[in-house]
């Protein structure tokens, strides 16, 4: 199957800093990615829809000034947490779908645990 | 928008007993419902998946059956194995295209017990 990875896999940072989280297509191109974000023993909530050459779409209650979506290439979407709290902390997750048309499924990264201290 | 319900939100099982989780949606133009399962401080990965078209797949020891009238979809685990221990996720999409969102169900813990 399509194969999604997300770096880091976990990172810890001060409050007020900015943290960068990149999700790579290692297998096939994708021009959609999709953020999600996690918190402890709740659902995946979809942030934002990145989209390659074009802005992300945000969902109702996000942020676009304070959660920085780029899709660069058609291999990689990057997450950029802007000046970082502690209410950040969550597990971030990358998804992206398998070029074709009818298809819908989405294949996951691994996450990535951000610690805003 | 879309609402995904999920049920239960635990699940024990012995080894070897059967595991069902069922999940209602509230768009009747929802067309694709995959389940994922999730393990601690991992990604969710595609189990099985079942199409508005189709109203049961069946993967080994893992099943889906869709009933479109009543708008919900069950997760069927046969002889359960420790291995199977997980929280497992519904979804559900509208559309055909890439950029299809997923909406998810609250998450089912499911512990099998030895």
């Amino acid at each position: 199957g399509a194969v999604v990875s997300q770096h880091p896999s976990w990172v810890i940072c001060k409050s007020g800093t900015s943290v960068k989280i990149e999700c790579r297509s290692l297998d096939f191109q994708a021009t959609t990615m999709f953020w999600y974000r996690q918190f402890p023993k709740q659902s995946l909530m979809l942030m934002a829809t990145s989209n390659e050459g074009s802005k992300a779409t945000y969902e109702q209650g996000v942020e676009k000034d304070k959660f920085l979506i780029n899709h660069a290439s058609l291999t990689l979407s990057t997450l950029t947490v802007t000046s970082a709290h502690p209410e950040d902390s969550s597990f971030y997750i990358c998804s992206a779908p398998p070029p074709g048309q009818g298809k819908n499924e989405q294949f996951f990264g691994p996450g990535t645990r951000l610690t805003v201290l | 928008g879309e609402n995904v319900e999920q049920h239960p939100s635990t699940l024990s099982v012995q080894e070897g007993d059967s595991a069902v989780i069922k999940c209602t949606y509230s768009d009747s133009a929802s067309n694709y419902f995959p389940w994922y399962k999730q393990e601690l401080g991992k990604g969710p990965q595609l189990i099985i998946d079942i199409r508005s078209n189709v109203g049961e797949k069946k993967d080994q020891r893992i099943a889906v059956t869709l009933n479109k009238t009543a708008k919900h979809f069950s997760l069927h685990i046969t002889e359960t194995q420790p291995e199977d221990s997980a929280v497992y996720f519904c979804a559900a999409s509208i559309g055909t295209g890439t950029a299809s969102k997923l909406t998810f169900g609250t998450g089912t813990r499911l512990q099998v017990t030895l």
